[in-house]
């Protein structure tokens, strides 16, 4: 059973523009999440994460929003850049096996010049 | 430096043959970890290493998935009897440590299996 889950499958946003995406989880012992972004041919790497005592963490253009209480979190890309086109996934773990990431199914983003 | 190799990049296999997948993770890193990501769907869990130890296994879908890293340093993924269920693209990435430290893994490009 998918407990992260990432329901738009794609995102399309003009260059400069800002980019939102969302992910939703069901597991309440979740603590920690995190984003990856993924280009063709590569693997995963890392873009940012929120632990679950804040609701928000910010790293250049990218900021993460943790709602707790609606056990969701989006991450925001402002301004969008070409180079950001790539799948991007939410990640979840818990504090009692937090070495296992759970992942949504991923959303793909297309910034337009 | 390098990063974390997988290979082959691509394997193509017949139903019920045996499979092998290798990983390289980052030098010193002592944690490693395999996840599969089928069609449409994001990566998930099937086995972590700490050191040469499989510390928790729980994801492997059945006894044909078998992992081993004797050394601590390279692990290999075994498939046996494959179906075509299997088909996925099998990515490994290491860490630093595992742990509350949130040691961020480091993933290889994954290899993709093919099973016809």
């Amino acid at each position: 059973d998918q407990q992260v889950k990432q329901n738009s499958p794609s995102l399309s946003v003009q260059e400069g523009r800002i980019s939102i995406l969302n992910c939703d989880y069901t597991n309440s012992m979740f603590d920690y999440f995190l984003w990856y972004k993924k280009y063709p041919a590569e693997g995963p790497t890392f873009l940012i994460s929120i632990s679950s005592i804040k609701d928000k963490n910010e790293d250049g253009r990218f900021t993460v929003f943790l709602n707790k209480s609606a056990k969701h979190l989006s991450l925001h890309i402002v301004p969008s850049q070409p180079g950001d086109s790539a799948v991007y996934f939410c990640a979840a773990s818990e504090v009692s096996n937090d070495y296992k990431l759970s992942f949504g199914a991923g959303t793909t983003v297309t910034v337009r010049a | 430096g390098a990063g974390v190799s997988q290979t082959p990049s691509n394997k193509v296999t017949e139903k019920g043959k045996y499979v092998e997948l290798r990983c390289d993770p980052i030098s010193g890193h002592t944690a490693l970890y395999w996840y599969r990501q089928s069609l449409g769907q994001g990566p998930e869990f099937l086995i972590y290493f700490q050191g040469t130890g499989a510390a928790d296994d729980s994801g492997l879908p059945n006894d044909r998935f078998f992992a081993v890293r004797p050394e601590g340093s390279v692990s290999t993924l075994k498939i046996q009897r494959t179906e075509r269920g299997d088909s996925a693209v099998y990515l490994c990435a290491s860490s630093l440590i595992a742990g509350r430290t949130y040691n961020e893994q480091f993933f290889g490009p994954g290899t993709r299996l093919t099973v016809l």
